[in-house]
């Protein structure tokens, strides 16, 4: 059964940094890029970050490009989103989700919330 | 950067009814990129729909995409109560650019 589970979620205060974790299980993780998906509250779905099976090709939406980094660890079956400089707007869930094509399995998300 | 509209915003049905749902772009999307999502209160979105309108493993044939182009639509044929839920289009684009539309809230009148 493929299962992704978010962690590191939490309030973080404005300018602050946070490293959103998404362990992975029952598929070979190495054979498929993933993304992360944010959801602000009572709000629809933005695509944030993209990353390639190998690791060797990135993407991020404008809205977080300079400040979060999406990355891989294929021996640790791990995901991960590096932010920094979290704005308040940044305020959202953060889903991982595995792509083959679209979307096919998401987390059930972690909660970011940037506020002083 | 495309941008979907999804129509309307907020539509009230009754079980047992046709749910007609529907996404325009704001230019030409490759149907192979275009996919349904379903979202459920305090849930993850769920894939229902890709290429348009290939059904995800265990999604029942109630539910059916179509269209090409620039306009897609999501039809559910017969209501059941587990459908009321907020529904997604998405498409890929260039450099893995995924947008989403602002969603549909499907609601029991």
């Amino acid at each position: 059964e493929v299962q992704l589970v978010e962690s590191g979620g939490g309030l973080v205060q404005p300018g602050g940094s946070l490293r959103l974790s998404c362990a992975a299980s029952g598929f070979t993780f190495s054979s498929y890029s993933m993304n992360w998906v944010r959801q602000a509250p009572g709000k629809g779905l933005e695509w944030v970050s993209y990353i390639s099976s190998s690791g060797g090709t990135t993407y991020h939406a404008d809205s977080v490009e300079g400040r979060f980094t999406i990355s891989r660890d294929n021996a640790k079956n791990s995901l991960y989103l590096h932010m920094s400089s979290l704005r308040a707007e940044d305020t959202a869930i953060y889903y991982c989700a595995r792509a083959f094509g679209n979307f096919d399995y998401w987390g059930q998300g972690t909660l970011v919330t940037v506020s002083s | 950067e495309i941008v979907l509209t999804q129509s309307p915003g907020t539509l009230s049905l009754s079980p047992g009814e046709r749910a007609t749902l529907s996404c325009r772009a704001s230019q030409s999307v490759t149907s192979s990129y275009l996919a349904w999502y379903q979202q459920k209160p305090g849930q993850a979105p769920r894939l229902l729909i890709s290429g348009a309108s290939t059904r995800a493993t265990g999604i029942p044939d109630r539910f059916s995409g179509s269209g090409s182009g620039t306009d897609f639509t999501l039809t559910i044929s017969r209501l059941e109560p587990e459908d009321f839920a907020v529904y997604y289009c998405q498409q890929y684009g260039y450099s893995h650019q995924y947008t989403f539309g602002q969603g549909t809230k499907l609601e029991i009148k």
